[in-house]
C-alpha cells in the first residue's frame, strides 16, 4: 500500500508568479484535503475535494484554487503569489466515511 | 468550530509512559476526538481517535472522560521518536457524513529524554 505522496518537495517563486502542487492519494481514499502551515503553526484547512468537486473550503481566498482527477489525484493552485504564501503545503487523503486522514510529506513554497 | 486547549510543552523520559492532556469543554454530541503527532520535518501522522469509549491501538490509548470535556493521550512507553508535536483536535460529523477539516491549534511539544 502506498502512502501520500507530494510533488514537488521544494519550490522556490517570485511574488505575483502561479504555482501548481500535486498530491497522489494513499491507494483505495477518495476524499483529498490541502492546508497551509505557516513556521512554528499548526496546518490550517485550505479546502477538501470529494469526487472531483470542493467539498468544504477554509478562510482562504479565491486565488487558491483546486482539482480532483478520476483516479482522486489532486492539485493546489495558487496564482498571484504573495510573501505571505511562504509556507509547507500538506495534503492528506482519506476514506469518505471515515475520520483518519493520512498526510504527504508536504510541499515547502517560499515566495521571494 | 469547539475549542480544544493542550500544555504548550511536556517532557518525558525513554521508556516511561506519558500522558498528553486536552481539554474541550465546548465539545457538542457529535464531535469526535482525534490525535495527531507531527515529528520534524514531516506532515502530520494520524494517532488515534474516539467518540465516547476509551480506545487503544498499537500506536497509544485514548481515555476520554465521562463528561467528554476533556481527554488524554497515553503512550505506554515513551522513546525517543515519540518526541514530536501533538494535536488534540475535535472533529465535526455534518450531515451524518466525515467532514474533512480539521482545525489544528499549537498542540503540545513533547520532548524525551534519553
Amino acid at each position: 500500500e502506498t502512502g501520500v505522496t507530494q510533488s514537488p518537495t521544494h519550490l522556490i517563486k517570485t511574488r505575483g508568479q502561479q504555482v501548481t502542487l500535486r498530491c497522489s492519494s494513499q491507494s483505495g481514499h477518495n476524499t483529498v484535503s490541502w492546508y497551509q502551515q505557516a513556521l512554528g503553526q499548526g496546518p490550517q484547512f485550505i479546502f477538501q475535494y470529494y469526487r472531483e468537486e470542493e467539498n468544504g473550503r477554509g478562510n482562504f481566498p479565491p486565488r487558491f484554487s483546486g482539482l480532483q482527477f478520476p483516479n482522486y489525484s489532486s492539485e493546489l493552485n495558487v496564482n498571484a503569489l504573495e510573501l505571505d504564501d511562504s509556507a509547507l503545503y500538506l495534503c492528506a487523503s482519506s476514506s469518505r466515511g471515515r475520520g483518519e486522514q493520512y498526510f504527504g510529506p508536504g510541499t515547502r513554497l517560499t515566495v521571494t | 468550530d469547539a475549542k480544544t486547549t493542550q500544555p504548550n510543552s511536556m517532557e518525558s523520559n525513554e521508556e516511561e509512559p506519558v500522558h498528553l492532556p486536552c481539554n474541550h469543554s465546548t465539545i457538542s454530541g457529535t464531535d469526535y476526538i482525534h490525535w495527531y503527532r507531527q515529528l520534524p520535518s514531516q506532515g502530520p501522522e494520524y494517532v488515534i481517535h474516539g467518540l465516547t469509549s476509551n480506545v487503544n491501538n498499537r500506536m497509544a490509548s485514548l481515555a476520554i472522560a465521562e463528561d467528554r470535556k476533556s481527554s488524554t493521550l497515553i503512550l505506554h512507553r515513551a522513546t525517543l521518536r515519540d518526541a514530536a508535536v501533538y494535536y488534540c483536535i475535535l472533529r465535526v460529523l455534518a450531515g451524518g457524513t466525515s467532514y474533512g477539516k480539521l482545525t489544528f491549534g499549537q498542540g503540545t511539544i513533547l520532548t524525551v529524554h534519553p
